[in-house]
């Protein structure tokens, strides 16, 4: 089975970096995903990481490392719409043809002033 | 343009009547799902199409039949609705073992 840990919240001010976390305990590994969801809104792809190491997409970095079976996001130069739930996810080699996804139980992230 | 599109967006509807919720998907993708979110926020995989072919069926109470008719339709239809069949079902799709899965705007159930 597959089982994700993310903290349940993160508050952090305009303009700041901020990191959320996600650790996994799997049966088998082929990547981990990350997926921003807004209040009300369906949840959007924000990156995925099948090696270990840092992947960069504008002010939202994704880094992983399979040894630790842990992974985080990173987003720089926090803006007020980046105030929502992100989820990281891992698919799971065995089932479904590597389609299916586990998600996690997702961190809201509140952004201030 | 639309990628994943789901009807309806609302569905209130009394204990144990019977409801479909569909899904299209114009982005030439392989596969669908239907996952549901709970209350709490906690996203769950119940079923996965590849090319009309089922794939993926959680342990989801069999109440719940999926259909897809071609690849870029799949949905959803539930018999005897429980007030535990109250959350919001988003529809999904991607190509093939990929990471990345578009949702569709969701349909939010609410059993009375």
């Amino acid at each position: 089975g597959q089982s994700l840990e993310q903290p349940s919240e993160v508050t952090a001010v305009e303009g700041a970096i901020v990191q959320m976390n996600c650790t996994y305990q799997t049966s088998g590994f082929y990547g981990l995903s990350w997926y921003q969801q807004h209040d009300g809104g369906a949840p959007t792809f924000l990156s995925y990481n099948a090696l270990d190491g840092l992947e960069e997409t504008g002010r939202f970095s994704s880094f992983l490392s399979r040894s630790d079976s842990y992974g985080y996001l990173l987003l720089q130069e926090l803006q007020m719409k980046d105030s929502a739930s992100y989820f990281c996810a891992v698919r799971d080699p065995w089932t479904g043809g590597g389609n299916k996804l586990t998600f996690g139980t997702g961190t809201q992230l509140k952004v201030e002033l | 343009d639309t990628a994943v599109s789901q009807t309806p967006k609302y569905l209130v509807t009394q204990m144990g009547n019977d409801k479909s919720i569909k899904c299209e998907q114009n982005l030439g993708h392989d596969t669908m799902y239907w996952y549901k979110q709970d209350s709490k926020k906690f996203l769950k995989i119940m079923f996965s199409y590849n090319n009309k072919e089922l794939i993926i069926n959680e342990t989801v109470p069999n109440r719940f039949s999926p259909k897809s008719p071609d690849k870029a339709h799949l949905n959803l239809h539930i018999n005897s609705l429980e007030l535990g069949d109250s959350a919001v079902y988003f529809c999904a799709s991607s190509q093939v073992a990929q990471g990345e899965q578009f949702f569709g705007p969701g349909t939010r159930l609410t059993v009375l």
